[in-house]
């Protein structure tokens, strides 16, 4: 079956451009996050939606960062104005029913973005 | 605070026991998960407790003490596919799910 899709695999933008990262969840998987991962690092969080609501973005590093999961499906996170800290991969993972603990996360294979 | 602490690497040999300890200090609890993650690749998903004691899943087990804060995981039988990033990840009362940095577990043959 399907998994979790993101999009663009790699990206490479100059300082100072907008991107746009995309999260295809599992069909019908009610909860989604965002994770940043450093080379050598864990992933850490950014923010995460149940549906279309953004239950937590306290992760988000400064107001250049911005999620929306607006029909509660595909998820964009957009970086405006890209700086070279912003350089690392980009996970979206998502997960199954609310109150459901027990269920894993399930990764997409990532957004490289890479800040020349 | 959040705090999620795992050893940065271990090495252990082909054949071997090694286990991964992980201590926490997180808002709430709604249990804990270890991924695995290979170099390039996705976390993939491991274990689960939420209950204090030892889960056992083929080579893996994992093990929670929810009053120590601290749970491990044990890798029995190492192969050389072992080699990877294992990550502890605890979900808070909020639903949301914070990781450690990971620990690099390098299997010497």
């Amino acid at each position: 079956g399907a998994g979790v899709s993101q999009s663009p695999r790699y990206k490479v933008a100059k300082r100072g451009q907008d991107v746009a990262l995309r999260c295809d969840p599992i069909s019908g998987h009610v909860s989604l996050f965002w994770y940043q991962q450093a080379l050598g690092q864990g992933p850490e969080f950014l923010t995460y939606f149940q549906n279309e609501a953004q239950l937590d973005k306290s992760g988000l590093p400064s107001d250049r960062f911005f999620a929306e999961r607006p029909e509660g499906s595909v998820s964009t996170l957009k970086i405006q104005r890209t700086q070279q800290e912003d350089s690392a991969v980009y996970l979206c993972a998502s997960s199954p029913t609310l109150g459901n603990y027990n269920s894993p996360l399930h990764f997409g294979n990532g957004t490289r973005l890479t800040v020349t | 605070g959040q705090n999620i602490d795992q050893p940065t690497e271990m090495t252990a040999t082909e054949g071997a026991i090694v286990q991964i300890n992980c201590t926490y200090q997180t808002s709430g609890f709604n249990g804990l998960f270890w991924y695995q993650q290979h170099a390039g690749e996705a976390p993939t998903f491991l274990s689960y407790n939420v209950l204090d004691g030892l889960e056992e899943k083929g080579r893996f087990s994992s093990f929670l003490s929810r009053s120590k804060g601290y749970s491990y995981l044990l890798l029995k039988e190492l192969q050389m596919k072992d080699s990877a990033s294992y990550l502890c990840a605890v979900r808070e009362e909020d639903d949301k799910i914070i990781f450690g940095k990971g620990t690099r577990l390098h299997i010497l043959p």
